[in-house]
């Protein structure tokens, strides 16, 4: 019975590198989103995705920044030339339908040096 | 613009002591509201959706309730163990597509 599995759990990566987070879904779940979360700050919703699609993703800084939830294999959070203040946790969801309650993943937090 | 805003930011209590937290939100179009539970270091753990006014759900010690523009999460009696953020977060179905926007969260301690 797994839950959301994200890896890595731990990530450091130094200023200019590329960053690959990576979210598989809970077994059935269809609907995947990804947040950021800043110490002592809430969770930032950055993207919505269903199978092949992004459905929203409004809270994704336009460059630097995709995601993907291709019809095989995980979700995957690409951060490219990656920056200090990219430095967070990032958590996976996923939900069966749109308007269900979420499965968080333990997420990745992601260290910039 | 869609806004959560939870208070109060931070909440100790003496084990047994109930309480209530509270989350007031502006949204254009409510498809559910949520509440959550966050240890430190973990990813959130969901509890509740609440999806219309007058709507209540209970879980153990915790019950949660919905107004039009708030919803309270009330602790009854509670243990350390229910030390934790709580988060609550709205879903809006309006143009601002389904994503759901989390408040900033109400940290309790809770005292043996």
């Amino acid at each position: 019975n797994a839950g959301v599995m994200q890896n890595p759990r731990h990530l450091v990566r130094r200023r200019g590198q590329e960053a690959r987070l990576r979210c598989s879904p809970v077994k059935g779940h269809s609907h995947v989103y990804w947040y950021r979360q800043l110490p002592e700050e809430g969770l930032k919703f950055m993207v919505y995705l269903q199978k092949e699609n992004i459905i929203d993703e409004s809270g994704m800084p336009k460059e630097r920044f995709s995601a993907e939830f291709p019809k095989e294999g995980p979700s995957i959070l690409r951060i490219q030339q990656v920056v200090r203040g990219d430095s967070a946790a990032y958590f996976c969801a996923s939900s069966p339908y749109s308007d269900y309650g979420y499965t968080f993943g333990s997420g990745t937090r992601l260290t910039v040096v | 613009e869609d806004q959560v805003t939870q208070s109060p930011e931070a909440l100790r209590l003496q084990e047994g002591e109930s309480s209530s937290l509270n989350c007031s939100y502006t949204v254009s179009g409510l498809r559910g509201l949520f509440w959550y539970r966050q240890d430190p270091g973990k990813g959130p753990e969901f509890l509740f959706t609440l999806y219309s006014a007058g709507e209540e759900k209970e879980k153990e010690r915790l019950k949660a309730t919905l107004t039009k523009k708030e919803s309270f999460l009330h602790i009854t009696a509670p243990k350390p163990e229910d030390s934790a953020t709580y988060l609550c977060a709205v879903q809006a179905g309006g143009t601002g597509g389904f994503k759901t926007i989390f408040g900033a969260g109400t940290r309790l301690f809770v005292k043996a």
